[in-house]
């Protein structure tokens, strides 16, 4: 079993929906949590960070942790065809613990117009 | 735009070449990676150095030959590659202090064809 699972998609929304990503992980010493998005023959860009449990709000973006159950997501509100892209979340236990980025394998997206 | 830059965006080279991936950050990151990403796959560590220091090496061929020669710096060596070398070489690079976690900060990457 992978330390993050991450359906791989791909997903394919109208424009305007709400995408809701996710990622499951195993390993309860998980601290910190992030999402990345990238777009084709680019690098990751750090999207959305979250210390611990509760939620975080940036613009069209919501990342929700729950450490009880092991779960994050990514809810994008009203989506565009700009949107699209490969979103991988990422977690680690922090610098001082090894400091090690642990992937999911990625989401494509794909918002049509 | 990021604040981690990559040099070159592209390079082809031979089996038997000798090239270098180029890398330099301004955030005042003290750690920095260089990661591997192959199509449709997450980016894969490579190695991490922390104050210039190697601190993890995961177990890369030594045909790769990282160097940090100054806290913005970094450098990937490459000599004898194979065609399954061939992808994205990211660097990135993040603060080490536990109230930051560990945010990684990507750079574009260097797009390498091994022929």
């Amino acid at each position: 079993q992978k330390e993050v699972e991450q359906d791989p998609g791909p997903l394919s929304v109208p424009e305007g929906a709400i995408v809701s990503l996710n990622c499951t992980y195993s390993n309860s010493a998980f601290q910190y949590f992030m999402w990345y998005r990238q777009y084709s023959r680019k690098g990751p860009e750090l999207l959305m960070y979250t210390y611990s449990s509760g939620n975080k709000e940036d613009g069209r973006f919501t990342a929700q942790v729950d450490k009880s159950s092991k779960y994050i997501s990514l809810f994008i509100r009203d989506s565009q065809p700009s949107d699209s892209a490969t979103y991988l979340c990422a977690m680690s236990g922090g610098y001082n613990q090894g400091g090690k980025l642990i992937f999911g394998q990625g989401t494509e997206l794909s918002v049509k117009p | 735009d990021t604040e981690v830059t990559q040099t070159p965006k592209h390079l082809v080279m031979g089996m038997t070449n000798k090239k270098s991936l180029k890398c330099e950050q301004h955030m005042g990151h003290r750690a920095m990676y260089w990661y591997k990403q192959k199509a449709k796959k997450p980016p894969e560590l490579m190695f991490v150095y922390s104050y210039e220091k190697l601190s993890i090496n995961e177990s890369v061929p030594s045909r790769f030959s990282p160097e940090c020669p100054n806290s913005s710096l970094l450098n990937l060596h490459l000599h004898a590659l194979q065609p399954e070398d061939s992808a994205l070489y990211l660097c990135a690079s993040s603060h080490t202090g536990a109230i930051s976690g560990n945010t990684i900060y990507f750079g574009e990457g260097s797009w390498l064809t091994v022929v």
